[in-house]
């Protein structure tokens, strides 16, 4: 069965960088794209990003662009997104999410970022 | 950006109830509408994609409809499992967007 398990929770400080991992299993990884989304306490859903598993070829979102970085491992069936720069407001939970043409049909289990100092 | 409003916010209802929540886009979007169901401490769930298609496996009391600007959520029967905050989300275009979320309560 289709599986997106990402890596557990982090602590970071104001200015830091985070990397959150999300590890495809069940399909062929480089078959689907994978995007990223986060939702910050009390807050919709927003999109970040998101990276052609099989070419590398990604796109992001305005709000987050020069500070996010998607890549993929292909060899490892992995995805991963770094934040930089951090600061309070990007304390949230990040999932990864396989995307199948127009929807996200499976999701990792969400990945907690807290930004403290 | 493509903007998304949903309504209302929050309703309650009683298990049985016939529920609708609306989600209107700032511009067309022809049908690239999904609904996502999210409880506490959980991802996402897809429910209903390209505005009226259902998901495999989601019960066949939800349904969605709509095209261009306006489209609805519909679960003819209130069921407990149902309680759960609503999202729609376009795939138009990027950015990808969401709305605010609909929380079904109770009553």
């Amino acid at each position: 069965q289709v599986q997106l398990v990402q890596s557990g929770a982090e602590v970071k400080k104001p200015g830091a960088s985070v990397k959150v991992s999300c590890k495809s299993s069940g399909y062929t990884f480089t078959s689907y794209a994978m995007h990223w989304v986060r939702q910050a306490p009390g807050q919709r859903l927003e999109w970040m990003g998101w990276i052609n598993a099989d070419n590398g070829n990604t796109k992001y979102s305005q709000k987050f662009q020069g500070r996010v970085t998607i890549t993929r491992d292909t060899s490892a069936s992995t995805a991963y997104m770094e934040l930089s720069s951090l600061r309070s407001e990007d304390t949230a939970i990040y999932y990864c999410a396989r995307v199948e043409v127009v929807a996200a049909t499976y999701w990792g289990q969400g990945t907690l970022v807290t930004v403290s100092s | 950006d493509i903007q998304l409003t949903q309504s209302p916010s929050s309703l309650s209802a009683s298990v049985g109830d016939r529920v609708t929540i609306t989600c209107r886009a700032s511009q067309s979007i022809s049908s690239y509408l999904n609904w996502y169901q999210q409880k506490p401490g959980k991802a996402p769930k897809l429910l209903i994609y390209a505005a009226s298609s259902l998901q495999s496996g989601v019960p066949s009391r939800f349904s969605g409809s709509g095209s261009g600007t306006d489209f609805t959520l519909t679960i003819s029967s209130l069921q407990p499992a149902d309680f759960a905050t609503y999202y729609c989300q376009q795939s138009y275009n990027t950015p990808l967007t969401f709305g605010q979320g609909t929380k079904v309560e109770i009553k």
